[in-house]
């Protein structure tokens, strides 16, 4: 059983355009939400994170929207450049756990 | 600061063999999480060790063991390899335990199990 959800698998913005990575959970006791972005060859790199009681966190070009009675959780990457194509995950972790619950990654290109 | 570093990067082993990965935590981190990313999936979580004590295990069997040092660095050991066990692994280090303190990653090791 998957427990995060993430779509789109794959997708293609061109330069300037907003990429838009979705997720969806159905442990409620999850109360940590973070995005990492991983280019070939390295580790994953935190990105940006959000706890339920926000809707909505904004770091530069980056923000995360939350809706916990949906039980959802996206990525918008605003003014996206070639330099943010990169595989994304959206990861969970329960209150009390230790382990962070990943989706499968979505691989983001920017075209010039 | 320095970062989360592993090694070796790269490793190359048959069935049946023996491997130690090998994790250094950022500075002032006492707690590391071991995952295990298969190649176009997302990662796994293995174990988590917290000041020297196992504190948390994935759904892997007992040949995926683990240790932490005082000074808080740690290994993966891996008995009985298989071929499945090819996969990219990788070391997060936090401040502390708790769903608070973000998980820092490093690079990995890429195992390659022939």
């Amino acid at each position: 059983q998957q427990q995060v959800k993430q779509s789109p698998q794959s997708l293609i913005v061109q330069k300037g355009g907003i990429s838009i990575i979705n997720c969806a959970y159905e442990n409620t006791a999850f109360d940590y939400f973070p995005w990492y972005q991983q280019f070939p060859g390295k580790g994953p790199a935190l990105l940006i994170a959000i706890r339920p009681d926000v809707s909505e966190k904004k770091e530069g070009r980056f923000t995360i929207s939350f809706n916990k009675s949906a039980k959802q959780f996206s990525l918008h990457i605003m003014d996206s450049q070639p330099g943010d194509s990169a595989t994304y995950f959206c990861a969970a972790f329960k209150m009390a756990g230790t382990a962070l619950i990943f989706g499968k990654g979505t691989t983001l290109s920017v075209s010039s | 600061e320095t970062g989360v570093t592993q090694s070796p990067t790269h490793l190359i082993k048959t069935r049946g063999q023996q491997v130690t990965l090998r994790c250094s935590s950022q500075s002032g981190h006492n707690t590391v999480s071991w995952y295990q990313q298969a190649l176009g999936q997302g990662p796994q979580f293995i174990f988590q060790y917290y000041r020297e004590e196992e504190n948390g295990r994935g759904n892997f069997p007992p040949r995926f063991s683990g240790l932490q040092f005082p000074n808080y660095s740690s290994e993966l050991n891996v008995n009985a390899l298989e071929l499945d066990d090819s996969a990219l692994y990788l070391c997060a280090s936090s401040l502390d335990r708790g769903s608070n303190q973000p998980q820092h990653f490093g690079d990995g090791t890429r195992l390659s199990i022939l």
